[in-house]
This record gives structure tokens, C-alpha cells and sequence, in this order.
């Protein structure tokens, strides 16, 4: 069966950087582009990232531009999210979705793994 | 980037009573628009995708409308275990966007 299992969240101070991990299983990866969400404690779903099934292109959010990167690795199953000069405002549940094509619906998401940004 | 205006914010429901939800895009999408529900502590969970296409496995209730730029989700006869939060979200261009959410409640 399809598992998206994230990791990599945790506690970090403003300024300070984060590596997110996403291990997928139960499906060809490198077939699926794969996304981000968040969704900050007691708000709605926001789409973060966008890497296409072979790396050829990527879209990210203007809130995190220039500051988180999505990538993958065709060869170990993971998809993974550097965050850097974390906000306050980043404080959020991700989860790793994916999606078949570039206009399909995401079908599958992981549990999802808390980043909190505090002092 | 595409705004999606969902309505109404929140809806207090009685079991069995009909639940329409409508998503308004800012501009039109065609029929890339897709319905999620997700429950306290858990994941986002597919409903419909491509505004009407059932998904396998979820309830003969739940139905989607829509294309261009209004679309509707429809739950025929609420049942309890439904409350939850709704969402609708577009991938008609990049960014993606997400409705700001319904949250249904069971009176």
C-alpha cells in the first residue's frame, strides 16, 4: 500500500535551518511529482513545493522562496524539504504529498511531521 | 495566483440534513478543482477530484460540480462520522491554492 512517512520536524530557533524528510513506499516514486503543504496550528492547508517526477522543474511558494528548496532522490525514495532562515511564521505541521501529473489531485498524503520556529 | 472563496466559513448540521459547500476560483480553472476532508489530528483525505469524479472508497453521499470558476460539493444525507473540516483546492496553475476551509459541525 501507498505510505508517505515525514520526518526531520522538531523544535528550531528563528534564523536557523531544517531538513525535512519524506520516505515513500508502495508505489513507482520516480513516476510522481511530489509536493509540500503546511498547515500552521489552527489554520487552513497551504501548498509550500512542487518537484516533478524527474526533477526537471520545481515551484515553490513566494512565502518560502528563497529560503526552502524541495528535492528528491529517485534512487532512495525520499523526497526532502531545506528550510532556511526559519520564521516564526513557518510554524506548521508539512505533510509530503503526491500528485500523477502537473494538474492531478493529490491522493495521497503523509501523517505530516510538526516544525516549530521559536526562540 | 488563483484565489479560491469558499462558503459558507462554517455550517452547524443536523444528521441526515443535505450540506452544500461552494468554492468561487478568481479566475477560471476549468475543471481542476478537487475536495478534501480532513478530521481533527489527521491527514487531508481525497473526496472528489476534478470537480465531480468520485474517488474509490468514499461514500455515495459525497458529490462534486462545477467547472470554470464555481463549483459545489454536495453531502446527501449527513452522518455523523462526516464532521470535519472541508477543502478545496486548485491545480489549474502554480501556486496551487487552497480554499480557507468549511468546518461542519453536527448539532
Amino acid at each position: 500500500q501507498v505510505q508517505l512517512v515525514e520526518s526531520g520536524g522538531g523544535v528550531v530557533q528563528p534564523g536557523r535551518s531544517l531538513r525535512l524528510s519524506c520516505a515513500a513506499s508502495g508505489f513507482i516514486f520516480s513516476n510522481y511529482d511530489m509536493h509540500w503543504v503546511r498547515q500552521a496550528p489552527g489554520k487552513g492547508l497551504e501548498w509550500v513545493a512542487v518537484i516533478w517526477y524527474d526533477r526537471s522543474n520545481k515551484y515553490h511558494a513566494d512565502s518560502v522562496k528563497g529560503r526552502f528548496t524541495i528535492s528528491r532522490d529517485n534512487s532512495k525514495n525520499t523526497l526532502y524539504l531545506q528550510m532556511n532562515t526559519l520564521r516564526a511564521e513557518d510554524t506548521a505541521v508539512y505533510y509530503c504529498a503526491r500528485a500523477y501529473t502537473s494538474a492531478s489531485e493529490l491522493d495521497y498524503w503523509g501523517q505530516g511531521t510538526l516544525v516549530t520556529v521559536s526562540s | 495566483e488563483i484565489v479560491l472563496t469558499q462558503s459558507p466559513d462554517f455550517q452547524s448540521v443536523t444528521p441526515k440534513e443535505k450540506v452544500t459547500i461552494t468554492c468561487r476560483a478568481s479566475q477560471s480553472i476549468g475543471s481542476n478543482l478537487h475536495w478534501y476532508q480532513q478530521k481533527p489530528d489527521q491527514s487531508p483525505s481525497l473526496l472528489i477530484k476534478h470537480a465531480s469524479q468520485s474517488i474509490t472508497g468514499v461514500p455515495s453521499r459525497f458529490s462534486g460540480s462545477g467547472s470554470g470558476t464555481d463549483f459545489t460539493l454536495t453531502i446527501n444525507s449527513l452522518e455523523a462520522e462526516d464532521a470535519a473540516t472541508f477543502y478545496c483546492l486548485q491545480t489549474g496553475s502554480f501556486p496551487w491554492t487552497f480554499g480557507q476551509g468549511t468546518k461542519v459541525e453536527i448539532k
